[in-house]
């Protein structure tokens, strides 16, 4: 089992919609948790930081964890076009410093 | 602050070649790690260095090959090249502090033919 489960969609939203995005987590030696936003042809960018306890709000986008369910997701509000890209989940390794990533989910933000 | 550059950008070569790919971290960045892509796999951990050292290797073939320089540049090194091979290469440097922030290039894209 990956330690890190995405759907990988691809999810398409229209202009304006709330956007869902989620991800499963099999154990984590770590309190927090990372989302990257990666547009095509380019490197994954960090978006946001979730702790495990409550929820991290950043302008439109909103990070949560449920750590009964071992949940992640990130909410967009008003999703734009410009939002349309992949969004990977990752969360710190037990040693080290490379992240486990999900697969990622594309989004595609419709005008 | 440059971010992390990645050389070069796009790369073909042929079955059973070998390819180096480069990589510069962030000026004062210790851990470069690096990451293959494919729209099957996703993102794929290779290995990563820290100080010039190895400290952790995904579960690739012994092909795939990486070392780190005292000015923390890293290189990767693909042998004996095979089609499933293809693939966006990323590179990511780290602060080697603690924090587990990453910081990506914008990837290599190798496609072998």
């Amino acid at each position: 089992q990956k330690e890190v489960e995405q759907d990988p969609g691809p999810l398409s939203v229209p202009e304006g919609a709330i956007v869902s995005l989620n991800c499963t987590y099999s154990n984590s030696a770590f309190q927090y948790f990372m989302w990257y936003r990666q547009y095509s042809r380019k490197g994954p960018e960090l978006l946001m930081y979730t702790y495990s306890s409550g929820n991290k709000e950043d302008g439109r986008f909103t990070a949560q964890v449920d750590k009964s369910s071992k949940y992640i997701s990130l909410f967009i509000r008003d999703s734009q076009p410009s939002d349309s890209a992949t969004y990977l989940c990752a969360k710190p390794p037990n040693s080290g410093y490379a992240l486990n990533f999900g697969k990622g989910t594309s989004l595609l933000v419709t005008p | 602050k440059a971010g992390v550059t990645q050389t070069p950008r796009y790369l073909i070569k042929t079955r059973g070649q070998q390819v180096t790919l480069s990589c510069s971290p962030i000026s004062g960045h210790r851990s470069v790690s690096w990451y293959q892509q494919t729209p099957g796999q996703g993102l794929q951990f290779l290995f990563e260095y820290f100080s010039e050292t190895q400290r952790n290797k995904g579960n690739f073939p012994g092909r795939f090959s990486g070392r780190q320089f005292s000015n923390s540049r890293s290189e990767m090194n693909v042998s004996t090249l095979e089609l499933g091979d293809s693939a966006l290469y990323l590179c990511a440097s780290n602060s080697g502090t603690g924090v587990h922030e990453q910081y990506f290039g914008p990837g290599t894209r190798l496609t072998v033919t």
